[in-house]
């Protein structure tokens, strides 16, 4: 069964470049029936797509995100990444990894959070 | 229009059946999905497509949809029903996700 897990810092300072990875397992990150994206839920808040990419690299960016989002894939370890530039206290949020097949969100990671904060 | 609207809040008596609505121009080209999400808790999907629900999800969540309206409804609410419910779908081009705002399901 696949699962995901997404890892990195908890603590990102304000103006810097929050990362993030996912990690899948239980299948192969380049399945062709897969894309796999980031979803953001802020405190109390509603979810929010980041963007999405597919193994081979495409990628699509949520345009109010997209001048500072960077979604990647490193099929050689099973994981996609997740960089966010010049953070604020509006980035703060639940950060899921996801993957999407078939128009419809199938599998979620737990979820991390991160605040920005100095 | 990329966006998805729901009712911020929706309550039904126990054993009751209640609607959950998400209106969106996408709603037109494309079905919503569905998602359950509990506090503390990642989201849940319950209902995909025309109608249909994953493995594990009991049958009186079902889905509808008719113009640009898309509907949950749970028949014969249960405690454990109650939660977040956010709508998703494709936007209007056809590349990009939205999400409606989420409505709070209370089940008294």
């Amino acid at each position: 069964q696949l699962q995901l897990q997404e890892s990195g810092p908890g603590l990102v300072k304000p103006s810097e470049t929050l990362s993030l990875t996912c990690t899948v397992s239980g299948g192969s990150i380049s399945s062709s029936s897969y894309y796999w994206g980031w979803i953001r839920q802020p405190p109390g808040k509603g979810l929010e797509w980041i963007g999405s990419i597919y193994y081979s690299g495409s990628t699509y960016y949520n345009p109010s995100l997209k001048s500072r989002v960077t979604i990647s894939v490193d099929t050689s370890k099973n994981q996609f990444s997740l960089k966010l530039s010049s953070v604020t206290a509006a980035d703060t949020a639940v950060y899921y990894c996801a993957g999407e097949r078939e128009l419809l969100w199938a599998v979620w990671g737990q979820g991390t959070m991160v605040t920005v904060s100095s | 229009s990329s966006e998805l609207t729901q009712d911020p809040a929706v309550s039904v008596a126990l054993g009751q059946t209640v609607r959950i609505t998400c209106q969106g121009d996408s709603l037109r080209s494309y079905y919503a999905s569905w998602y359950q999400q509990k506090p503390g808790q990642a989201p849940v999907l319950v209902i995909y497509g025309k109608n249909n629900r994953p493995s594990g999800i009991p049958d009186r969540f079902s889905g509808s949809s008719s113009g640009n309206t898309a509907s949950l409804t749970i028949t014969g609410a249960q405690a454990e029903d109650e939660a977040d419910y956010y709508c998703n779908s494709r936007d209007s081009s056809g590349n990009l996700w939205v999400f409606g705002g989420g409505t709070k399901l209370t089940v008294l």
